[in-house]
């Protein structure tokens, strides 16, 4: 079993629908909780970032941590195509020393069609 | 603010040449950078992570001579491709963190895409 499990995709979805993404993990030394961005052939770019369990919203953007069943979400609502990327779910745990490591899915392909 | 930049964005080069990636915080100090490789339709593996002035610690399966890093300064790292074979061809991404800035944000680089003929 790997340590962080995400859907692949792809997922496409009209405008405007609400989009739910999501990831498991086995570890459970991990702490801290992401999910980025990313573009064709472009670097991740950090959306959310949560440490406890439950909710955090930020604009059109939710993300939910429930560490009881090492499960996060992605809510993203009125969808744009503006949003069609790769989106990963990343978790980081300590790795040695003062040291964390990211551990990343493996991405969910957004298209949101006009 | 906290942005990362890479050079090159791209390269080609002939099989047993080695290569160098640059790796830049622009506008904060970073005590720690990481190297990434993603393949095609996967997901961001990490190589290595390095702290400033200190020697690089390498992930399981990941070849220390091969791949070279270098972290002299808190703004620069480099990862040296050494001998590349078309089975390195991938798109290297490096991260930087500011451990004063908290443990959890790492800011990524638009990434370099390698291509060994």
């Amino acid at each position: 079993q790997k340590e962080v499990e995400q859907d692949p995709g792809p997922l496409s979805v009209p405008e405007g629908a609400i989009v739910s993404l999501n990831c498991t993990y086995s570890n459970s030394a991990f702490q801290y909780f992401m999910w980025y961005r990313q573009y064709s052939r472009k670097g991740p770019e950090l959306l959310m970032y949560t440490y406890s369990s439950g909710n955090k919203e930020d604009g059109r953007f939710t993300a939910q941590v429930d560490k009881s069943s090492k499960y996060i979400s992605l809510f993203i609502r009125d969808s744009q195509p503006s949003d069609s990327a790769t989106y990963l779910c990343a978790m980081s745990a300590r790795s040695g020393g003062s040291n964390y490591k990211l551990t990343f899915g493996k991405g969910t392909l957004l298209t949101v069609n006009p | 603010g906290a942005v990362v930049s890479q050079h090159p964005s791209w390269v080609i080069c002939k099989s047993g040449t080695s290569v160098k990636i640059e790796c830049r915080s622009l506008d904060f100090q970073a005590t720690t950078m990481f190297w990434y490789r993603q393949f095609p339709k996967q997901s961001l593996m990490l190589m290595a992570t390095s702290n400033e002035g200190s020697k690089a610690t390498y992930e399981q399966g990941v070849e220390k001579d091969k791949f070279l890093i270098n972290h002299a300064s808190l703004t620069l790292s480099t990862l040296t491709v050494t001998s590349a074979h078309p089975e390195d061809s991938s798109f290297y991404i490096c991260s930087a963190e500011n451990r004063l800035a908290g443990a959890y944000e790492q800011f990524f680089g638009p990434g370099t895409r390698l291509t060994v003929l």
